[in-house]
């Protein structure tokens, strides 16, 4: 298997434009997670998904903010209208179980968002 | 309740020597207890897990070493050698509850 595949590995947008970031996970897993990792902040879980189905969003920051899962290789998170403080590594992360098992989370290699 | 708290924030040590990074947890519902690893430019990866019912597990170079009653547990890097850098995170979960608290990270630094 290739992994958590993320896109894209870097972008680079002006304040007000739309974003979205992608990603397939493992291919079996059924647990997805969207993590947001900055210096200040450290890993903050944004939401995750249960066979498709969004379980948990406490931790998205504000209504700019979306996720879907329409089906289960595929993921994206939206920022409309995006904002600088908005720049970050988001991380999608996939399990099989909750990610208490012997695997844990595999991470995706992240998205570099930059806001300008 | 949910916190994880990790420390030091940063380490640096010599090759050959121990590595040491602890973490605290105050949620006594947790009952995993993983420790992720993440290179600069790459995401987290799993390195080694425990339960409360263990007080240590080792692999390799790696240990972790677990105390439920003062509710902390920490990592042990033994020999610790320069392919080493990299930043650790602790994390704490409930199984079943479908996500982890993750602590801020450690950066270690292994000088050759």
């Amino acid at each position: 298997d290739a992994g958590v595949i993320q896109s894209p590995r870097h972008e680079v947008t002006e304040m007000g434009q739309e974003v979205t970031l992608r990603c397939k996970p493992i291919s079996g897993h059924d647990y997805l997670f969207w993590y947001r990792q900055t210096m200040m902040r450290g890993l903050e879980l944004l939401i995750y998904f249960n066979n498709n189905v969004p379980i948990d969003d406490s931790g998205m920051p504000e209504d700019r903010f979306s996720a879907k899962m329409p089906n289960a290789s595929f993921s994206t998170l939206k920022i409309q209208p995006s904002e600088p403080r908005d720049s970050a590594v988001y991380f999608c992360a996939s399990s099989f179980g909750p990610g208490t098992g012997s695997n844990g989370y595999t991470f995706g290699s992240g998205t570099r968002l930059t806001v300008v | 309740q949910q916190q994880v708290k990790q420390s030091p924030q940063s380490l640096i040590v010599q090759k050959g020597g121990i590595s040491i990074i602890n973490c605290a947890y105050e949620n006594t519902a947790f009952d995993y207890f993983p420790w992720y690893q993440q290179f600069p430019g790459k995401g987290p990866a799993l390195l080694i897990a425990i339960r409360p019912d263990v007080s240590e597990k080792k692999e390799g170079r790696f240990t972790i070493s677990f105390n439920k009653s003062a509710k902390q547990f920490s990592l042990h890097i033994m020999d610790s050698q320069p392919g080493d850098s990299a930043t650790y995170f602790c994390a704490a979960s409930q199984t079943y509850a479908g996500k982890s608290t993750f602590g801020d990270g450690t950066t270690l630094t292994v000088k050759p």
